[in-house]
């Protein structure tokens, strides 16, 4: 059974480029997450989706940031106009939505976005 | 905003020896959950506690959440290398998101 997967595991871009980041949630698993985690911190919470909705995206940036979970296909959390305090490691989690304290997320590897 | 804090945030012990991690915070979770960070890779999930007072073990890890579910412990017996890595502990409030602790670095020698 495979893991959260997400792709790719490292991205390179220019200060104004845009960046995509993958995540595939595990088999039968319904619920997304999406974490950021910046150099020596722990991990923050950016925004929650189910299929096609946004949930909770009460961590994320007002602007330059969105995430969409559609119908067929992975998770994509998108960054426009990258900076560079953009670069950090990005988690995609997934759960199966049995509900709080049923809800164990499980983590995939991460992007490691770097903006020079 | 809630925060958990973990103590201590550095810790380097010699094989054998035992330790206790501490995760603290002002707020009560409905669950909380440990996980195992290595470098370049995700955290992974080690448990899940969710009742007050409850103690889990798993293997030489001993796992236990307060009787008023804000704080929690990690405790490691007879310490192995292979035990080296970034333990972070996240509490859940609610169906959404995870609070994630600052982390607690172990190192242990051979």
């Amino acid at each position: 059974n495979a893991g959260v997967m997400q792709n790719p595991r490292h991205l390179v871009r220019r200060r104004g480029q845009e960046a995509r980041l993958r995540c595939s949630p595990m088999k039968g698993h319904s619920h997304v997450y999406w974490y950021r985690q910046l150099p020596e911190e722990g991990l923050k919470f950016m925004v929650y989706l189910q299929k096609e909705n946004i949930i909770d995206e009460s961590g994320m940036p007002k602007e330059r940031f969105s995430a969409e979970f559609p119908k067929e296909g992975p998770s994509i959390l998108r960054i426009q106009q990258v900076v560079r305090g953009d670069s950090a490691a990005y988690f995609c989690a997934s759960s199966p939505g049995g509900g709080p304290n049923t809800d164990t997320q499980y983590f995939g590897p991460g992007t490691r976005l770097t903006v020079l | 905003t809630q925060l958990l804090e973990q103590s201590p945030q550095f810790l380097s012990i010699q094989e054998g020896e035992n330790l206790t991690v501490y995760c603290n915070s002002s707020s009560v979770f409905s669950s909380l959950q440990w996980y195992r960070q290595e470098p370049g890779e995700g955290p992974v999930l080690l448990v899940t506690v969710v009742t007050g007072g409850e103690v889990k073990k798993l293997k030489r890890l001993t796992f236990q959440f307060g009787d008023a579910r804000k704080d929690s412990s990690l405790h490691i017996t007879a310490a192995q290398p292979g035990d080296t890595g970034l333990y972070l502990c996240a509490g859940q409030a609610g169906a959404n998101n995870l609070f994630f602790g600052t982390g607690t670095r172990l190192t242990v020698i051979p």
